[in-house]
Order: structure tokens, then C-alpha cells, then sequence
């Protein structure tokens, strides 16, 4: 089966530009997560999407980064304005349930450099 | 919420001996704890789970245990390869949530 699908693979902006990244999860899987992950550091969630509606944004920070899954499907996260501490690795992932007992698939993730 | 510690965040080893990462979770109602693989530049990826209803899991030289009580589990690696050197992250789920820890980067000399 296609794996999930992240572009682009890496983006170098300055501070205060605008960024989006978008992912396409594996077909069929209704559970579609954003984690950060900062050099050294495990991932964080950012954001969980089950089907095209929000089940967990509680560690997105809403005043720069914004989030949609509008048919369900595919999902773009984007941040505006850029700060130098978003740069990091923006993994997304999917599962096909929403309930625990399933591992995560991972995309290769976009490497984010500001600036 | 749920926090999950990690330890130790280096360990080197010799190709051939063993490897024990330990994990401590914080939420008892946590059911299922997935570990995973992260080589340099690639992504995380699966490679053994357990749920809370069992203790011990196993598949060829990677092994997990965990201890409800206690709130710790492990992973434990035989054998080692200079191909087992990666980050290995331990994570704990909650219902729908899942919390990683800082991960423990592994060097296996050959």
C-alpha cells in the first residue's frame, strides 16, 4: 500500500513569512495527525483530525499555525508568521481508527528552516 | 495529561551485546505503548507494541515489557547490529492521544 504522503520535503523561509505543508494519508485511514518535532526531541502533537473534523488541537499554538482536513482526506497545516523556533521536522501521520491499538504511520516528514 | 520519561537519552553498546531502553508513564489509564525506530533523516516507524492487558512481547531479537503497576515498560534488544543504531522513541496512549518521549539515541560499535 502507498505510504503517507508529505510535501515538500524541505523549506527554508525567513521569520514572519508564511508556510504551508501538506499530506496525503494512506487511503482508507480516517485518523490524520500533525506532530512537531524539534532536533533531539520526540514528537509533539499538534493537531488530530479524525475524518475532516478536529478531535484534538490543544497543543496547536492558534494565533500562527492553522490547520485543515476539509473532504477528509489529504490536510494542510500552515504557519503565519514564521517564528525561528517553528524550525523543525513537521511529521504527519495517520492510523485507521480513532481508538487506541494501532501504531501510527509516519510520512517522511518536511524539514522547516527559518530564518 | 500524560508525560512519558525516557531513559537513557545515549547508550552505546558493542555489536552483540544487549540494549534496554526504559520508559515511565505518568497516566494509569494509558493502554497501549508503541515503540519506535527513527534513522538519521528518515521517519519514525513501528517496530514492536504492547497493550496493557499483557506484560511481555516479543518478535526475533526486540522484545517489550510492562509493568502496570510500576508504570514503566522497556525495550529490549539482543544480539545488536551496527544496523540497530537509530533513535528509539517509547510512547503511551490514552484513548485517542499519544505522548512520546525525548527518545534515546542507540550507537552500536561494530
Amino acid at each position: 500500500e502507498a505510504g503517507v504522503a508529505q510535501s515538500p520535503r524541505y523549506k527554508i523561509i525567513e521569520k514572519r513569512q508564511s508556510v504551508a505543508f501538506w499530506c496525503n494519508p494512506i487511503s482508507g485511514h480516517a485518523t490524520l495527525y500533525w506532530y512537531q518535532q524539534i532536533l533531539g526531541q520526540g514528537p509533539k502533537l499538534l493537531i488530530q483530525f479524525q475524518n475532516n473534523g478536529v478531535v484534538d488541537d490543544s497543543q496547536l499554538p492558534k494565533d500562527r499555525f492553522s490547520a485543515e482536513r476539509l473532504k477528509g482526506v489529504d490536510s494542510t497545516l500552515k504557519i503565519q508568521p514564521a517564528k525561528l523556533e517553528d524550525s523543525a521536522v513537521y511529521l504527519c501521520a495517520s492510523s485507521p481508527i480513532k481508538s487506541t491499538g494501532n501504531g501510527y504511520t509516519f510520512g517522511s516528514g518536511t524539514r522547516l528552516t527559518v530564518v | 495529561g500524560e508525560n512519558v520519561e525516557q531513559h537513557p537519552s545515549t547508550l552505546s553498546v558493542q555489536e552483540g551485546d544487549s540494549a534496554v531502553i526504559k520508559c515511565t508513564y505518568s497516566d494509569s489509564a494509558s493502554n497501549y505503548f508503541p515503540w519506535y525506530k527513527q534513522e538519521l533523516g528518515k521517519r519514525p516507524q513501528l517496530i514492536i507494541d504492547i497493550r496493557s492487558n499483557v506484560g511481555e512481547k516479543k518478535d526475533q531479537r526486540i522484545a517489550v515489557t510492562l509493568n502496570k503497576t510500576a508504570k514503566h515498560f522497556s525495550l529490549h534488544i539482543t544480539e545488536t547490529q551496527p544496523e540497530d543504531s537509530a533513535v528509539y522513541f517509547c510512547a503511551a496512549s490514552i484513548g485517542f492521544k499519544t505522548i512520546f518521549g525525548a527518545g534515546t539515541r542507540l550507537f552500536v560499535k561494530a
